[in-house]
């Protein structure tokens, strides 16, 4: 599995973009970049993923460098229930393999 | 549509007692999963299941047992509770096809052992 480097923790205002970067450097042809958030005392939520193109959703958008060794997770106008842990993963199948993520605190 | 769904919410238990944690899915999902998240770290994948009767070792299986006599349900046994085990265990599902891993998580038990 790609191993992926995040901060430990960000912080952002209310009403602004929040931008989370992730490195993955060993990222291999086929294996898609995956960002869950995990909100205290719930369990984790499906975010968005990408595989070579910038991808939107409802939620986030995520822009994916050229070369795919890094990945920006952004949360267009962040609210105080954004405030949550923010994992990147790159996994092709099977279970996910969570690391410690992003704490990002949203202060208003 | 209730997603995926795991009771307890809690549970205490002594050392050496047993007891099961119920999951359930109403999606039709084929692949189901187990993780423990120990306090401020990630999730480690304990045991999946690809479909009924297929059951596979994740990274940390020692001290649980699983089963999947259904599509829909997936326990999780632990026979002799010890404080190692003392966390937080999640489970989760996801529709087949192959690439793609998006996965549902449940709300969580949260399991303390003494």
């Amino acid at each position: 599995d790609a191993k992926t480097t995040q901060p430990t923790s960000m912080d952002c205002a209310e009403g602004r973009a929040a931008n989370l970067p992730c490195n993955h450097s060993t990222i291999s042809g086929n294996e898609y970049v995956y960002w869950y958030r995990q909100i205290h005392s719930q369990g984790p939520q499906y975010i968005i993923h990408g595989l070579k193109n910038n991808e939107t959703n409802e939620m986030a958008s995520l822009i994916i460098t050229e070369d795919r060794k890094s990945s920006t997770l952004i949360l267009p106008h962040a609210t105080l229930r954004d405030t949550a842990v923010y994992y990147c993963i790159v996994r092709g199948a099977d279970g996910l393999t969570f690391g410690k993520g992003t704490h990002l605190i949203i202060q208003p | 549509n209730a997603g995926v769904t795991q009771t307890p919410k809690f549970r205490i238990l002594k050392i050496g007692q047993s007891m099961t944690l119920q999951c359930t899915q109403d999606m039709n999902h084929n692949y189901m999963y187990w993780y423990r998240q120990d306090p401020g770290m990630g999730l480690k994948l304990i045991y999946y299941s690809v479909g009924a009767g297929i059951t596979d070792k994740g990274e940390v299986p020692n001290g649980y047992n699983v089963s999947r006599s259904t599509t829909e349900d997936f326990p999780l046994r632990l026979e002799l509770a010890a404080p190692s085990q003392t966390s937080v265990y999640f489970c989760a599902s996801r529709p087949p096809g192959t690439g793609v891993n998006i996965q549902y998580f449940g709300a969580g038990t949260r399991l303390s052992v003494l």
